[in-house]
Parts: C-alpha cells; structure tokens; sequence
C-alpha cells in the first residue's frame, strides 16, 4: 500500500539534543513538508521541499534543518537551538507543482523534550 | 500578515447538520480546503474550492466565496464518527497551504 510512514512515533529527547524524525513515501510524489502542530492549535508549514536536492523555510524554520537527498525521504533534524520542541510533528506529501490540491499526511511523531 | 478565522468548538446532535465557518486573509489565494483530524491522528482531506461555489461529497458540502474571503464546511447527517477537529487551508502557493487553528466538532447523541 502506498503512503508515507513516520517514525517513531512517539520520541523523547533531553535539553539540549538534537533529534532526528524520519519521513518516508513511496507515492512517488514531488513535494514533502514538515509541519508543527501544539495542542489546540492548527498546523504551521516548517520546511517544505518541491524537488530532490531542494527545499525552502516555511512559517517556523529557526531551530529546525532538513535534507532532501532522496525523492521518497524528507528527514527534520530538531536542533537544540529550538526552544520548545515539545510538540506534534507531521510529514506530508503531494504529487506536484501546480493543479495537485490535496496533501497525505503521515501518522505523526510526538516530540517530547525532558 | 496573514489570518484565518474559525470557531474553536460547535456542538451539533446526532443525525443534525453543523456549517462550520472560515475567514481568510491571507497574500496569496488559489483555494480554500478542508482538513478533518481524528485525536492523535493525521489530518485527511475533505475538500478543496478554487472557484466559487458549492462542492458536494457525499454528506459533506463546501462553499467559498471569493470576493467575501469566506469559506464553509457543510456537515449532514451528523454521526458521532464525525467528532473531530476540521482545518481549513488557503492554498497560497504552488502547493503550500495555511492552516486555520481548527474548530472541534463534538457530536453528542
């Protein structure tokens, strides 16, 4: 079954670490995003990435780095530059530029900083 | 700055309908979607309105107006599966969307 997957799903990580969350799809589509979801509240574009070897800040990028060396993966790094990390963490996709209108989202990675 | 503007919560009975509202003001504007999330879970898409309009989906309807920057999520036949919080998403860009903070559907029986 196509889709994207997440791991892990539930992540603890103390001061001061960075972190790493992995997104995978095999949808075979173009675009992948982060984003940060806080309890109650909506979700807010981190990075995104149109293409392979290419991706963009989004609202909240400080604090936050990611790569895009594959078509199928799109990893975020939380660095401990990031000064609340503790939040929910989804990974979408959608298939490209232009007239494609809806994003797949991955199950989601629960960050908790001790 | 860019804004959208939806009710935190609507409480609806079973078997009812519920129009949940969405305001946008946002730099960029190709369409208006709808996002439903489950607690815990991803959210999944519901719907997208570029034009103005009513678009129909089974027991779910949307609705934009583009000179009023309004949107809506029209709910029929309300069931308790449908308990969840609902985004609407400005499409902005090429592909990048702009949530609103979302509005928690409680059915109640």
């Amino acid at each position: 079954d196509g889709g994207i997957t997440q791991s892990p799903k539930y992540l603890f990580r103390k001061e001061g670490q960075n972190v790493t969350l992995s997104c995978e799809q095999n949808l075979n589509h173009d675009a992948m995003y982060w984003y940060r979801q806080d309890p109650g509240q909506g979700l807010r574009l981190i990075y995104y990435s149109q293409i392979v070897n290419d991706f963009q800040k989004g609202d909240i990028a400080e604090g936050y780095s990611v790569s895009r060396e594959k078509k199928e993966s799109f990893p975020l790094t939380v660095t401990s530059a990031q000064k609340n990390p503790t939040a929910f963490y989804l990974c979408a996709s959608t298939a490209g530029q232009g007239g494609y209108n809806e994003q797949f989202f991955g199950p989601g990675t629960r960050l908790t900083v001790l | 700055g860019q804004s959208l503007e939806q009710p935190s919560e609507v409480t609806a009975v079973e078997g009812a309908i519920v129009q949940i509202n969405c305001t946008y003001q946002t730099s960029g504007f190709y369409g208006l979607s709808w996002y439903q999330q489950h607690d815990g879970g991803a959210p999944t898409f519901l719907s997208y309105n570029a034009l103005d309009g009513l678009e129909e989906t089974g027991r779910f309807s949307s609705f934009l107006s583009r000179s009023d920057s309004y949107g809506y999520l029209l709910l029929q036949e309300l069931q308790m599966k449908d308990s969840a919080s609902y985004f609407c998403a400005v499409k902005t860009g090429a592909n990048n969307l702009f949530f609103g903070t979302g509005t928690r559907l409680t059915v109640i029986p």
